[in-house]
């Protein structure tokens, strides 16, 4: 079965340091997408990234990068000159196809508090 | 806009109790889901529905139920046979076939047992 292992369950830095958070995943699927989620204090999951197995090149969206390494199965994400709206816990998944249907499911890993002091 | 209504925010259910949380998308999703929050925790699947009339169990279902008659709607039901339903829910849809896109989630209600 697919697992996510998120290591770090909380970091705190000073506002402006550069934060990764780590994401292990296991799975048999060939194919699959990685994904990571914010989670604010408010509780709703915002979408932040998606990456399909097939696309190793990292990504950069403003101050937010995402480094896939399909060769030790682990897609972390960096936020650099953090602030403090970064707060929040954050969620890496994995797809899981389900074995009806033709849909999937989201497997999730433990999630990542992140604080950000001023 | 298009979103996924979850309904109360907030409630509280005594022992012994049933107590049924909304879900309503207006996305024109086929997928529904209803994932379990407690902390510390990731988010754990209790149950899916593909299309209508039809849903599964996922990996924690025992003391929860389903109904999806409408695409729109795919309410849960915590009944008292769930011995620790204090837990954050989370209702998610997505397109059926379409692997690229990530869920789209409510905003989740909390459910306290007093």
């Amino acid at each position: 079965a697919q697992k996510v292992t998120q290591a770090q369950t909380e970091i705190s830095v000073v506002e402006k340091e550069d934060v990764t958070l780590d994401c292990v995943y296991e799975t048999r699927d060939t194919t699959y997408y990685l994904f990571w989620y914010k989670q604010p204090p408010s509780g709703e999951l915002v979408f932040l990234i998606r990456r399909n197995s097939f696309d190793e090149q990292n990504e950069i969206s403003g101050r937010y990068s995402w480094n896939f390494q399909k060769s030790t199965s682990s897609f972390n994400f960096t936020i650099t000159a953090s602030q403090v709206v970064d707060s929040a816990v954050y969620f890496c998944a994995l797809s899981e196809p389900l074995t009806q249907g033709g849909s999937e499911k989201l497997v999730f890993g433990k999630g990542t508090k992140l604080t950000v002091n001023p | 806009d298009g979103g996924i209504t979850q309904s109360p925010k907030y409630l509280f259910r005594k022992e012994g109790q049933n107590v049924t949380l909304s879900c309503e998308q207006n996305l024109n999703h086929d997928a529904m889901y209803w994932y379990r929050q407690d902390p510390g925790q990731g988010l754990r699947l209790i149950y899916y529905s593909q299309i209508v009339n039809d849903f599964q169990k996922g990996d924690i279902a025992e003391g929860y139920s389903v109904s999806r008659e409408k695409k729109e709607s795919f309410p849960l039901t915590v009944t008292s046979a769930q011995k620790n339903p204090t837990a954050f829910y989370l209702c998610a849809s997505k397109s059926r076939f379409d692997r690229t896109v990530g869920y789209t989630f409510g905003s989740g209600t909390r459910l306290t047992v007093v």
